[in-house]
């Protein structure tokens, strides 16, 4: 049975920093794994995505890793800004399309 | 500016009685999907549908249909509401036809409440 688990919950920084998200899951038989940002009252935006054979992506100032032997994946963001605020969700696609996404990390990013 | 929206964002409606969730996307996606979320962030999906093609997940009930009026619209039809498909539903879309590993972008959800 696969479990998504994100920490920290919530992550405050000022503005500038470097910061690293995590997300865990059980089973490592998934197809791939999505980081997704949530701004209040919105759906989720795709922000990541790295197929199962694949070790990292990065777009910008974001760069996911995956390690799926050990269950893990991280999102850095680099040089952060007020208007990286939002919730980080990771997502696990199952081999049968099916998606478990993980509670969310809460950042905010103090100016 | 919303890439996927959903409407309404909650649905209390009484068992028994036909209901519908309407979904847009304006990001010029060729497929469209609808999930249904359990009460541990777990979703499944239940169609995906492009022009040529619908994909139904086989364990979804015959009283769910999706209608699509054009590409940029996906509704979900829910006939004779029962008590087990209170949820939150969420609207999805990508460039691609479903296969896996698609890079989907998701609405806000409709959170469905049968009494």
């Amino acid at each position: 049975k696969q479990e998504v688990t994100q920490i920290p919950a919530a992550l405050s920084v000022p503005e500038g920093e470097n910061l690293v998200l995590n997300c865990s899951f059980t089973d490592s038989a998934i197809y791939n794994l999505q980081w997704f940002r949530q701004d209040p009252g919105k759906g989720l935006t795709s922000l990541l995505l790295i197929q199962s054979s694949q070790r990292e992506q990065t777009s910008g100032r974001l760069n996911a890793s995956l390690d799926k032997s050990s269950g893990r994946s991280t999102l850095y963001i680099a040089a952060s800004q007020p208007g990286d605020s939002a919730t980080y969700l990771c997502a696990v696609t199952l081999n049968n399309n099916d998606m478990r996404f993980g509670a969310g990390t809460r950042l905010t990013v103090k100016p | 500016d919303t890439a996927v929206s959903q409407t309404p964002k909650y649905l209390v409606t009484q068992m028994g009685n036909d209901k519908s969730i309407k979904c847009e996307q304006n990001l010029g996606h060729d497929t469209m999907y609808w999930y249904k979320q359990d009460s541990k962030k777990f979703l499944k999906i239940m169609f995906s549908y492009n022009n040529k093609e619908l994909i139904i997940n086989e364990t979804v009930p015959n009283r769910f249909s999706p209608k699509s009026p054009d590409k940029a619209h996906l509704n979900l039809h829910i006939n004779s509401l029962e008590l087990g498909d209170s949820a939150v539903y969420f609207c999805a879309s990508s460039q691609e036809l479903g296969r896996l590993g698609e890079k989907l972008f998701f609405g806000s959800g409709t959170q469905l409440s049968v009494l």
